[in-house]
């Protein structure tokens, strides 16, 4: 299985300022179509998963232009450009080039 | 707008089956992929497995021998079905659109299965 790793595990911020996650993976999630499945999810308190970013950094409907995503191979970022209240909760990344999807263990980010 | 709605037990006995249904309503059924994935207590997301509309089926090895996952296309919704449970199969269940271009894009609210001794 593709390992996952993200750094920080916990992360503090202040509302306003920027904030950056980072995903890490045990394998390039270069796919053999040339596509790279790296998507970004937040979880509210209480809260699903809510799809925010696929393919490294294309942004999902609705997801407000102050998330975004970059990242090549095996290293990945997502980044607020301004946090906001709303913005607590826990961040996963997720692989979906190779099966068995497999999940990051989650960034909680708080005020 | 693509709304899933995940039911069944939430309490299972150890060594028994749990059965969930995920109702799906705004979409066809026909097309994507139909996920489970779970989420035990204050922990990280396990990927449990999918199925297309279709019936071909990807699950997660280390669950493989124990996951069934099936779809009634006529009544828009799809089943997960785990056996001989125990205490760590207990979890909060997701049932999730798989978009089958690398990403799950609807999730359900989620369903709490505790596995009692």
């Amino acid at each position: 299985d593709i390992v996952m790793t993200q750094t920080p595990l916990s992360s503090p911020v202040t509302l306003g300022q920027p904030a950056s996650i980072s995903c890490r993976s045990s394998q390039s999630l270069v796919h053999s179509d040339g596509n790279t499945y790296l998507s970004w999810l937040q979880q509210r308190p209480g809260q699903p998963p809510r799809l925010l970013i696929y393919k490294v950094s294309s942004r999902f409907s609705g997801v407000p232009d102050r998330f975004s995503g970059s990242g090549a191979g095996t290293d990945f970022t997502l980044k607020i450009s301004r946090v906001e209240v709303e913005d607590v909760g826990v961040y996963f990344c997720m692989q979906s080039t190779q099966f068995p999807r497999t999940f990051g263990q989650g960034t909680k980010l708080e005020i | 707008q693509v709304q899933l709605q995940e039911s069944g037990p939430g309490l299972v006995k150890s060594s028994e089956t749990l059965s969930l249904t995920c109702a799906v309503s705004g979409a066809s059924i026909s097309s994507y992929y139909w996920s489970w994935i779970r989420q035990p207590p204050g922990k990280g997301l396990e990927w449990i497995g999918y199925i297309y509309y279709s019936g071909s089926t990807n699950y997660n090895p280390s669950l493989k021998s124990r996951v069934t996952i099936s779809v009634d296309t006529s009544k828009t919704q799809f089943s997960l079905k785990l056996s001989s449970v125990t205490a760590a199969d207990t979890a909060v269940y997701y049932c999730a659109r798989d978009h089958g271009a690398g990403y799950v894009d609807y999730w359900g609210q989620g369903t709490l299965v505790t596995v009692s001794s």
